[in-house]
């Protein structure tokens, strides 16, 4: 199993562009969740899924959106970049017992200037 | 609301015991993580507790009091690989599998 991986590893973006981050899991996990992580600081939930179709806000959503299509795939949508979502973006997935751990993507490195 | 404090940073000698301290204030309370985060890795998962009391792990324990709303990492026997940032999550109740995260404590192993 490859786990959860993301794509691109690195990005920088100017003001106002939009992007796609990827993140794919091959471990069959229902719940899938988006974080940031700004320097020197824990995670911040952006939006989660519980099931393919499904999606709900998290801590900090705005300038985001989601889509659930597949139980794999969780990609996040960047529309107008602003300098302040400069931040690492982790991807994690989880099983659906209350009890189960999170296993982070490898994360993805996002400068906007 | 939800509040998770630790400390930033801390310093620790190789073959030293460390405790990593983690106090918390959530709306609700269903389980406390710990993860270890290598610099410009991704969170790595080391403990779970739910119940009050202490969870070993190897080189690892955890210690969770939720009357106090206070957990513990113990890092024995220092390696020099042990130098990362531990982070404390909580879920709080009737959160789903949602987490939230404190800060993180930046530990760095000294020989």
């Amino acid at each position: 199993n490859a786990g959860v991986t993301q794509t691109p590893k690195f990005r920088i973006l100017k003001i106002g562009q939009s992007m796609t981050l990827q993140c794919t899991q091959d471990m069959n996990h229902n719940y899938m969740y988006w974080y940031r992580q700004d320097p020197g600081m824990g995670l911040k939930l952006i939006y989660y899924s519980v099931g393919a179709g499904i999606t709900d806000k998290g801590e900090v959503p705005n300038g985001y959106n989601v889509s659930r299509s597949t139980t794999e795939d969780f990609p996040l949508r960047l529309e107008l970049a602003a300098p302040s979502q400069t931040s690492v973006y982790f991807c994690a997935s989880s099983y659906d017992s209350s009890t189960d751990t999170q296993y982070f993507g490898p994360g993805t490195r996002l400068t906007v200037l | 609301g939800q509040n998770i404090d630790q400390p930033t940073e801390m310093t620790a000698t190789e073959g030293a015991i460390v405790q990593i301290n983690c106090t918390y204030q959530t709306s609700g309370f269903n389980g406390l993580f710990w993860y270890q985060q290598h610099a410009g890795e991704a969170p790595t998962f080391l403990s779970y507790n739910v119940l009050d009391g202490l969870e070993e792990k190897g080189r690892f324990s955890s210690f969770l009091s939720r009357s106090k709303g206070y957990s513990y990492l113990l890092l024995k026997e220092l390696q020099m690989k042990d130098s990362a940032s531990y982070l404390c999550a909580v879920r709080p109740h009737n959160a789903g599998n949602m987490l939230t995260f404190g800060g993180g404590t930046r530990l760095m192993v000294k020989p």
